[in-house]
């Protein structure tokens, strides 16, 4: 079986652009969670989606958005980026509330 | 306050040695559920071992165990026989609850290093 993948593995972005990432979870798994991992502030949850659904959200400002789609794929946006924002952002995929597997993650640098 | 602490932050073992690494948890709610995951320096995050609220048996994954005492609100992961490829860092992480879904809140970290 396939694990979690996320697209793209590494990305550039200039402050002020935005930015989509896009996570496949695991075949089977409806739910799709993101993390944001920084130096600073460690691993910090950003939201959660559960059959198209946001199930939670973290706390982060409302730059930050998710969606699922009906395959369960999920993508994150982030818009008006600032340098803050450039950390690992990982994903993870459960089927329900069982343990959760993460991809390679996709780390943002911005400039 | 801290949901999930980790005292140490860094730590050395002998190869072929056990390890135990800490993991101190708060939660209000019954229910919960704590994970152990190791990030090697690719970044990516391996699920190691689970540990639910109600279990009464400590976990075991292979050479992974839970040490998990409730009352003390710890979750200790114990490494047996370390090995060169454990160098790595360790996250202890909480779910609390019901309405938390999959939100898991981690801790801040143990780097381990395996010496030869």
């Amino acid at each position: 079986k396939a694990g979690v993948t996320q697209t793209p593995r590494y990305l550039i972005k200039t402050r002020g652009q935005q930015v989509t990432l896009s996570c496949s979870p695991i075949s089977g798994h409806r739910s799709v969670s993101w993390y944001q991992q920084t130096p600073g502030q460690g691993l910090q949850f950003l939201f959660e989606y559960f059959s198209e659904t946001q199930r939670n959200k973290g706390n982060f400002p409302g730059r930050f958005s998710g969606r699922q789609f009906s395959n369960s794929r999920s993508e994150m946006n982030v818009s008006t980026l600032e340098l803050g924002d450039s950390a690992l952002y990982l994903c993870a995929s459960s089927y329900d509330r069982g343990e959760q597997y993460f991809g390679p993650g996709t780390r943002l640098t911005v400039t | 306050a801290q949901k999930i602490t980790q005292t140490q932050p860094g730590m050395f073992v002998q190869e072929k040695e056990a390890v135990t690494l800490d993991c101190t948890y708060d939660t209000s709610d019954q229910s919960y559920g704590l994970f152990w995951y190791k990030q090697p320096s690719s970044g990516e995050m391996i699920f190691l071992i689970y540990q639910g609220s109600y279990d009464e048996q400590n976990a075991t994954e292979g050479r992974y165990s839970l040490n998990f005492q409730k009352a003390r609100k710890s979750a200790n992961l114990v490494i047996s026989a370390s090995q060169l490829g454990d160098s790595a860092m360790y996250f202890c992480a909480m779910r609390e609850g019901r309405s938390a879904g999959n939100m898991l809140t981690f801790g801040g970290g143990t780097r381990l290093m395996v010496k030869p």
